[in-house]
């Protein structure tokens, strides 16, 4: 069973607009992060934002933000004002306690900002 | 420095050939990561090395050797690859290894094609 859920394959939003990524994530470890990768074409995976399991507040930063909703598991990511430079592949990704080191990752999400 | 870098950054090789790869980190991290990404895939986790162990094998193929001289070094062994084998080739590394918390800092990997 899949771990990470992205549903969207590919993305289109315009410069300066709003988008949200969504990501689902099933786990029965009270204690796990939530991550955020973003793959542009050169091929190194930037981390974005991460989301505790216990964190009270969405985290934040800079023009992304994590929608937390944990009764939901669901953990979308909102970038604002997207930039032309916003084109990549993002991964919504998780590591849970009880699986040592391992970051697991959803399929991906291609994003693509129209001028 | 926040950087992790690997070399080479291309690497072809033949069916017969023994290669290797390489990866360096200079954060003081203690937990460095070997992953698998094909084309427009997520990244699969290979191996996991916690204080120079290896603690993470996701049953990977007997071609594919892992070796960790020292906290700062971590190399991956190539010999008789297939050309599924073929793929992008993504170190990382984390402040312990152990702790959901952790964000994984990755190099740009080495992008490998297997004739």
């Amino acid at each position: 069973a899949q771990k990470i859920t992205q549903t969207q394959p590919g993305m289109f939003v315009q410069e300066k607009e709003a988008v949200t990524l969504d990501c689902t994530y099933d786990t029965s470890d009270p204690s796990y992060g939530l991550f955020w990768y973003k793959q542009p074409s050169s091929g190194e995976m930037i981390f974005l934002i991460y989301q505790g399991s216990y964190d009270q507040q969405n985290a934040t930063e800079g023009r992304y933000s994590l929608n937390f909703q944990k009764a939901r598991k669901s953990a979308n990511l909102v970038i604002s004002a997207s930039q032309l430079g916003d084109s990549a592949m993002y991964f919504c990704a998780m590591r849970e306690d009880s699986q040592g080191g391992k970051l697991i990752f959803g399929q991906g999400t291609e994003l693509s900002v129209k001028p | 420095d926040t950087e992790v870098t690997q070399t080479p950054k291309h690497l072809v090789m033949g069916m017969t050939n023994k290669k290797s790869l390489k990866c360096e980190q200079h954060m003081g991290h203690r937990a460095m990561y070997w992953y698998k990404q094909k084309a427009k895939k997520p990244p699969e986790l290979m191996f996991v090395y916690s204080y120079e162990k290896l603690s993470i094998n996701e049953s990977v193929p007997s071609r594919f050797s892992p070796e960790c001289p020292n906290s700062s070094l971590l190399n991956l062994h190539l010999h008789a690859l297939q050309p599924e084998d073929s793929a992008l080739y993504l170190c990382a590394s984390s402040q312990d290894g152990g702790y959901p918390n952790e964000k994984l800092f990755f190099g740009s990997g080495t992008q490998l094609s297997v004739l």
